[in-house]
């Protein structure tokens, strides 16, 4: 079956244009996990989706949202982007238990975002 | 390829040979951990799982050992190939599919 698929792959920006991130999850998984990735910072949770509500969210300013529709596919969007928000954005899927260990993460390949 | 960490720590090992990649985790409370593989240009990819009542798991080729006393993980590789050659991250997962990531490991297979 068809894996995470996650677009745009690659995109450039400059500082203080807004983006939005598209994920379509694994046919029938529920939940959608967002994750920051960079050299310094390594992988970071942002946010996780599950029926359409934010169940948890990580450690992220406000300029970081998602929303996730009736089809489990979500998106995220960063607004006035800064330098420092250039990562690859990994996005996973699973079938949405709340427990820890209840699911396996599928990710995809990621979204590479530029800021210049 | 994409590069996903610039000051990894590397472990380079011959073809053929074990690998033991480790990882130390933060949370006493953490119940379950996960390992990760990560080629570049790609998202992570699982490799196995370990709740937090076991001491020791096993996979195809692989073995994760879960040291609760001093908070330490270790994923080993048996006759490592050079398509085990990928960034390995180590995951505690607390609630939910929030998942806490170790800095990760660069595992480089010699032919």
């Amino acid at each position: 079956k068809a894996g995470v698929t996650q677009t745009p792959r690659y995109l450039i920006k400059t500082r203080g244009q807004q983006v939005t991130l598209s994920c379509s999850p694994i046919s029938g998984h529920r939940s959608v996990s967002w994750y920051q990735q960079t050299p310094g910072q390594g992988l970071q949770f942002l946010f996780e989706y599950f029926s359409e509500t934010q169940r948890n969210k990580g450690n992220f300013p406000g300029r970081f949202s998602g929303r996730q529709f009736s089809n489990s596919r979500s998106e995220m969007n960063v607004s006035t982007l800064e330098l420092g928000d250039s990562a690859l954005y990994l996005c996973a899927s699973s079938p949405g238990g709340s427990r820890a260990g209840a699911n396996v993460l599928t990710f995809g390949a990621g979204s590479r975002l530029t800021v210049l | 390829g994409e590069s996903v960490g610039l000051h990894l720590p590397t472990l380079s090992v011959q073809e053929g040979d074990n690998s033991i990649i480790n990882c130390a985790y933060s949370n006493s409370a953490s119940d379950y951990f996960i390992w990760y593989k990560q080629e570049s240009g790609k998202g992570p990819q699982f490799i196995i799982d370990i709740r937090s009542n076991m001491d020791k798991r096993q996979g195809q080729r692989v073995t994760v050992l879960l040291n609760k006393t001093v908070k330490h993980l270790s994923l080993q590789i048996a006759a490592t190939q050079p398509g085990d050659s990928a960034v390995y991250f180590c995951a505690e997962n607390n609630a939910g599919n929030m998942l806490t990531f170790g800095g990760g490991t660069r595992l480089m297979v010699k032919p």
